[in-house]
């Protein structure tokens, strides 16, 4: 069983369409991520919640916007695409206290706005 | 703005070769990992350092974290093609969950 599974794994779209990335994780845990990596491979943090809340909110555009229904899923919906949204979308899960924190990446979204 | 930086960026070597990978910061942190990205898919987690000038080996990967935790180097000995991906550092500041990646560097080991 796969632990942080999203789909869908590839996404082509226009700009202006609105589209979502849904994640869930089975491991447990009570903090979920979404990672954006550009395509220079650089990985940034977009938005964080731990038990439902949002803990984590970076610089993002408003057009992004997640929703966690319960701990085991945070889904992400972006509005009217643009070019710049292309990148791959990383969902993450990790459980606070464990050591270390490990954080459990999911296979990614490969987002291409056309 | 914290920043992790990762050097080299790029690095290609021959099987057997060893090699150090570096990630510097100004900032501290209170532990450090280090991840490993295959293509296709999501970064693995290989290490988590939490003590300043804590070494730790895993198989023919030795991890160091920086006396003041503000650094931390990936030394691959004999490094072979499987050793070949993105690897990226990531830090935590103290008090936070949020964990800030390195910039990555990308390794190929030739056969």
């Amino acid at each position: 069983d796969t632990a942080v599974s999203q789909t869908p794994k590839y996404l082509v779209t226009q700009m202006g369409n609105d589209k979502s990335i849904k994640c869930e994780q089975n491991l447990g845990h009570d903090t979920m991520y979404w990672y954006k990596q550009d395509s220079k491979k650089f990985l940034k943090i977009m938005f964080s919640y731990n038990n439902k809340e949002l803990i984590i909110n970076e610089t993002v555009p408003n057009r992004f916007s997640p929703k966690s229904p319960d701990k085991a899923h945070l889904n992400l919906h972006i509005n009217s695409l643009e070019l710049g949204d292309s990148a791959v979308y990383f969902c993450a899960s990790s459980q606070t206290g464990s050591s270390g924190n490990t954080i459990y990446f999911g296979e990614g979204s490969w987002l291409t706005v056309v | 703005t914290q920043l992790l930086e990762q050097s080299p960026q790029f690095l290609s070597i021959q099987e057997g070769e060893n090699l150090t990978v570096y990630c510097n910061s100004s900032s501290v942190f209170s532990s450090l990992q280090w991840y490993r990205q295959e293509p296709g898919e999501g970064p693995v987690l290989l290490v988590t350092v939490v003590t300043g000038g804590e070494v730790k080996k895993l198989k023919r990967l030795t991890f160091q974290f920086g006396d003041a935790r503000k650094d931390s180097s990936l030394h691959i000995t004999a490094a072979q093609p499987g050793d070949t991906g993105l690897y990226l550092c990531a830090g935590a500041p103290p008090g936070t969950y949020k964990y800030i990646f390195g910039t990555g560097t990308r390794l190929k080991v030739l056969a």
